[in-house]
């Protein structure tokens, strides 16, 4: 079975921009998380969907936007780009019941030029 | 809120050496809590969680970790690393119960084994 897939895996961009990210969750599994990992640093909560409703939000500005489809991949998207949004954006699915581990995807690098 | 702290930013060690890299958590509700390893340019995989019962939970590749609910550690600890543990590993928390997956990693600790 194919794991949790991250599209695209490079991304280059300027500031202002806006950027879409795209997350296949593994098969059956219903809820999709994304992380941001900058740099030396742990990655950092942004968003959960559970069932195409977001059942979470870390501490983000409303630049960083998600959905979730009838299929169950996702979308992250983040308007009007600064240098600090540079990083590794990890997507996690789960099943979404208690206690289930994160799998994750190997992530998109976006740096902000 | 949750926080982890991962007291250790490098640890090097010898092949075939013991290692045990540290994590202290801090949380007024219940915790899930996880090992996850990440390679040079990859995602994270899971090594190993404690969820209820046995404190020491082991993964398939000789890790093992202990959770300690009054001194909130969950440190890892292998009695023999290879060359191919060189990656680096974060712990994470998350409040218990259905639904959470709000996980708050620590800062992560790189593990280089030294020939």
């Amino acid at each position: 079975d194919a794991g949790v897939t991250q599209s695209p895996t490079h991304l280059i961009k300027t500031r202002g921009q806006h950027v879409t990210l795209r997350c296949s969750p593994i098969s059956g599994h219903k809820s999709v998380s994304w992380y941001q990992q900058v740099l030396g640093q742990g990655p950092q909560f942004i968003f959960q969907y559970y069932e195409k409703e977001e059942r979470g939000r870390g501490n983000f500005p409303d630049r960083f936007s998600a959905r979730q489809f009838p299929n169950y991949s996702s979308e992250l998207n983040v308007n009007a780009l600064l240098l600090g949004d540079s990083a590794l954006y990890l997507c996690a699915s789960s099943t979404g019941t208690g206690g289930q581990a994160l799998f994750f995807g190997s992530g998109t690098q976006l740096s902000v030029l | 809120a949750q926080s982890v702290t991962q007291l250790d930013s490098q640890v090097p060690v010898f092949e075939e050496a013991p290692v045990e890299l540290r994590c202290n958590y801090s949380s007024s509700v219940s915790v899930y809590l996880f090992w996850y390893v990440q390679y040079p340019n990859q995602g994270l995989q899971l090594l190993l969680k404690y969820l209820s019962g046995s404190t020491l939970v082991e993964s398939i590749n000789g890790f093992e970790a202990e959770f300690n609910k009054s001194q909130t550690s969950f440190h890892l600890r292998k009695p023999s690393v290879h060359i191919s543990d060189t990656a680096e590993y974060f712990c994470a928390v998350t409040p218990s119960g259905a639904g959470s997956y709000q996980l708050t990693f620590g800062k992560g600790t790189k593990l280089s084994v030294i020939p």
